[in-house]
């Protein structure tokens, strides 16, 4: 079955700790992979995405992510976490209008 | 713009009885719409998606259904709620097989 696989549930991190959240998709065929975070109390919103092309791909406040094919997957990095980075990030992949989401990770910065 | 609207935004319903929430798309013609179920520790649960008119997809075998009866309208449904039912419902759309996925604001259904 189609999955997608984030092994870190809660992360605490301190400010300026570099940050990687894991995420593996099972799907073998051609995927276009997401990060979505969703703040305390908001809606998800789009970090980045992946379709095509150069894997490392740049998203919003400092975001990151590289995809590796050849070990499915599609890690989030962040060179220096804030305290506004709280929140619980969603990997997610797409393929043939179907949208799957990973169970998501708590991210958790002390000031 | 597209916006997607979804309601009621909380409801609370005693078990056995039906449920119906709604979901619109304005904006944007033929999109691929999804209800998913989002609780603690599990992510969102992809339950149905719809890529046309009466053409559903179930992802996850259970006590609802959904129902696509216009291009733009999404319906989520239960003919008799079970407590297990309790969770938050997000309706969202996409475009094509390349999509990210756009969501409304929720609905909160609690099952008493």
């Amino acid at each position: 079955a189609q999955s997608v696989s984030q092994h870190n549930h809660h992360v605490i991190l301190s400010e300026a700790a570099s940050l990687e959240l894991g995420c593996n998709y099972s799907y073998g065929g051609t995927v276009n992979l997401f990060w979505y975070v969703q703040y305390p109390g908001q809606h998800l919103q789009l970090l980045l995405k992946y379709f095509s092309g150069d894997p490392l791909v740049k998203g919003i406040k400092g975001f990151e992510a590289e995809f590796i094919k050849s070990k499915f997957s599609f890690n989030l990095r962040k060179p220096s976490v804030q305290w506004s980075d709280t929140a619980e990030y969603f990997c997610s992949y797409s393929s043939a209008s179907k949208i799957i989401f990973g169970s998501g990770t708590r991210l958790s910065i002390r000031p | 713009s597209q916006t997607i609207h979804q309601w009621p935004a909380t409801l609370v319903q005693p078990v056995g009885s039906p449920l119906s929430l709604e979901c619109t798309v304005e904006g944007t013609s033929n999109p691929n719409l999804y209800w998913y179920r989002q609780a603690a520790g599990r992510g969102l649960q992809l339950l149905f998606y719809s890529v046309g008119i009466g053409q559903i997809s179930s992802e996850v075998p259970q006590n609802l259904s959904a129902s696509r009866p216009q291009d733009r309208q999404f319906i989520l449904s239960s003919k008799k709620l079970l407590l297990s039912d309790s969770g938050f419902y997000l309706c969202a759309w996409g475009r094509g097989t390349q999509t990210e996925a756009f969501f409304g604001q929720g609905t909160r259904l609690t099952v008493v």
